[in-house]
């Protein structure tokens, strides 16, 4: 069964420190992987994606995530965490079984930055 | 230009009674999607529609939930004899297609609370 699992709850840093949000995927093939954010009573909002080429992807507001095949790892990472970046964080799959697109949500990771 | 929107932001209902969630999806997005996000089950897919038919409506938990979609825009999801577990958040999102990975864009959410 495809899945997604994201390890952490909750992940906690202190501003201007970078951050990681991890992500670990199970699919058959080739993962079309993306991240949302979400924040407090708001939809989801798209950060970034990989489909193919390079591993490093790069997205809005400074974010970028490393596809790792033989880990099948796709992390959401920040150089330095800014206080705002504080919400809700999915990490999501292309349905591969189906041509729907429909996406496969990891459980979510609250991200809080500390001043 | 506009985004996805949906109404009502929040409907609080009792126990049986049916309620009707709308969603206004981007002008030209051909795939629309609704989700459930509950505190319990995280982000489910519920069902898809492409123009105004719904070839995936694996994710609709019973037959008490059906959806549809006119003039390949508006989409209404109805829930009949509401469930107090059918308390979640409601969301709509839509792309361009469903090929390449094409992220979606999701609206703001409905919360429904059956008491």
């Amino acid at each position: 069964a495809q899945s997604v699992a994201q390890p952490e709850d909750q992940v906690n840093v202190a501003e201007g420190n970078p951050l990681t949000v991890k992500c670990t995927y199970s699919v058959s093939g080739n993962p079309y992987l993306f991240w949302y954010v979400q924040y407090p009573n708001r939809g989801l909002q798209f950060l970034l994606k990989y489909i193919t080429g390079d591993n490093l992807v790069k997205g809005s507001y400074g974010f970028e995530a490393e596809f790792n095949k033989s880990q099948t790892s796709f992390h959401l990472k920040k150089p330095s965490a800014l206080v705002s970046d504080s919400a809700l964080y999915f990490c999501a799959v292309r349905d591969m079984a189906s041509n729907t697109g429909k996406l496969i949500f990891g459980q979510g990771t609250t991200l809080q930055v500390k001043p | 230009g506009a985004g996805v929107s949906q109404s009502p932001s929040n409907k609080v209902t009792e126990k049986g009674k049916d309620v009707e969630l709308r969603c206004d999806p981007i002008s030209g997005h051909t795939a629309l999607y609704w989700y459930r996000q509950s505190l319990g089950q995280g982000l489910e897919f519920l069902i898809y529609f492409q123009g105004n038919s719904a070839p995936d409506k694996s994710g609709l938990p019973s037959d008490r939930f059906s959806a549809e979609r006119t003039g390949g825009s508006v989409s209404t999801l109805t829930i009949q004899r509401t469930q107090q577990e059918d308390s979640a958040v409601y969301l709509c999102a839509s792309s361009l297609a469903t090929s390449k990975g094409r992220e979606q864009f999701f609206g703001p959410g409905t919360r429904l609370t059956v008491l």
